[in-house]
């Protein structure tokens, strides 16, 4: 299994709270990920990595930030939570070979609830 | 952006049936990937598979990627294959886009 290590695993915080998720790999690969899984709609991309300090939006990054000051950690944070954040999110791997990344391995999942 | 299409939504089984899985995309894609998502919520990537066909134990995957499509094959299925499967597929860019998965139930 990938070395991947989400934190926390469960979180409740109240509306308008700053939330911060973190994604611990031990595979030193070059791209990271976080999606969030919503019923109905499968996995959306909120934002990715593509190294160290280099980022890009996804689908539906507004409400949401992210960092990467060292290859093994990725870092997602809520500026100000809203009831429409909660959502099960997912930080994933990938390695990057021949211009193209490969194969993406998932996390456990990090189930965040905004009251 | 890439569009992605998966069929059926839902599928019922018996132990021991075959099973085929069809996902459908817009444009041209670099990447494509199936996963498993168990009833745990864990995401387990079972093919990375652009073009051609692979296969792994009881299970197989063709992409077709001229005419944009690709299928994931479940021979004698088991209960343990039960859960939701993703097709997710890749551009130009890097940004992996999902379908909406089709659930898989196998029986006793």
């Amino acid at each position: 299994d990938a070395g991947i290590t989400q934190s926390p695993r469960h979180k409740v915080t109240e509306t308008g709270t700053p939330v911060t998720l973190r994604c611990h790999q031990t595979e030193n690969h070059r791209y990271m990920y976080w999606y969030r899984q919503d019923p109905g709609h499968g996995l959306r991309l909120i934002h990715y990595s593509y190294g160290v300090k280099d980022t890009d939006k996804g689908e539906v990054s507004d409400g949401y930030s992210v960092s990467r000051s060292k290859t093994e950690d990725f870092l997602l944070t809520l500026e100000s939570a809203t009831s429409s954040q909660t959502s099960v999110y997912f930080c994933a791997i990938s390695e990057y070979e021949d211009r193209a990344s490969r194969p993406l391995h998932f996390g456990n999942g990090t189930r965040l609830t905004v009251t | 952006g890439i569009q992605v299409e998966q069929s059926p939504p839902d599928l019922i089984l018996q132990e021991g049936a075959n099973s085929t899985l069809r996902c459908n995309f817009s444009d041209s894609v670099n990447n494509l990937q199936w996963f498993h998502q168990n009833p745990w919520g864990q995401l387990i990537n079972l093919f990375y598979i652009p073009s051609g066909t692979k296969q792994n134990g009881r299970l197989s995957a063709t992409t077709v990627a001229t005419e944009r499509y690709s299928l994931l094959y479940i021979s004698s299925s088991q209960t343990t294959d039960s859960g939701v499967y993703f097709c997710a597929v890749g551009g130009a860019t890097n940004k992996l886009i999902f379908g909406t998965g089709t659930l898989l139930a196998v029986q006793p």
